[in-house]
């Protein structure tokens, strides 16, 4: 059983559309990470989040922790978006749990 | 700028061989990672290291070894015990940098074993 779950696993865009990718996880945390990973394999944080939203560009991360969930949304997409994007999850004692991540391709 | 630093990128071992993966980083952050990265799985934990001369193994910990030594560094040894270690390899640190938690990650090791 995984402690995190992301959907969709795969996900093909037009530019300029909107985007949302979410993830639920069963494990209590302290904070929600979205990572995002392009071919060749670096990951970068994009936004660690405890609770309600946050924006940076055209992207907005959001967090219901009640719920156990969150969703990443892109708005007006673009092809450099394209990459695979991680959820992670800080669990007790500096525990990270990941979702296996969704692959977004976006077309011109 | 702080970052994490592994080395090499790639890296090619014959079977039998160990090999270590170094990394790097300057953030002054107290815990590190060891991740390993297979297609179609998400991230899995090697060994983590919450302070100096302490490490705990993770789920996958067995053909494998580590040590942290210094605060700034915690290489991995793949060791001729690992039956398939050919794989993406992440290194990552997390600590407090202006009042918040951070997680940041190495640029990766690719393994191939041939």
């Amino acid at each position: 059983k995984n402690e995190v779950e992301q959907s969709p696993q795969n996900l093909t865009a037009q530019e300029g559309e909107f985007i949302t990718i979410n993830c639920s996880y069963s494990v209590g945390i302290s904070a929600l990470h979205w990572l995002q990973q392009h071919p060749g394999g670096g990951i970068v944080s994009l936004f660690m989040l405890s609770s309600g939203k946050k924006k940076h560009g055209r992207l907005i991360a959001t967090i219901n922790i009640q719920e156990k969930h969150s969703s990443l949304h892109i708005t007006a997409s673009h092809p450099r978006d394209s990459a695979v994007y991680i959820c992670a999850v800080r669990g007790a004692g500096n525990q990270f749990y990941f979702g296996t991540g969704t692959s977004l391709t976006v077309i011109p | 700028d702080g970052g994490i630093t592994q080395s090499p990128k790639y890296l090619f071992r014959k079977e039998g061989q160990n090999v270590t993966l170094s990394c790097e980083q300057n953030l002054n952050h107290d815990a590190m990672y060891w991740y390993r990265q297979d297609p179609g799985q998400g991230l899995r934990l090697i060994y983590y290291s919450q302070i100096v001369n302490d490490f705990q193994k993770g789920d996958i910990a067995e053909g494998y070894s580590v040590s942290r030594e210094k605060k700034e560094s915690f290489p991995l040894t793949v060791t001729s015990a690992q039956k398939n270690p050919t794989a993406f390899y992440l290194c990552a640190c997390t600590g407090v940098d202006s009042g918040a938690n951070v997680l940041t990650f190495g640029a990766g090791s690719r393994l191939t074993v041939l």
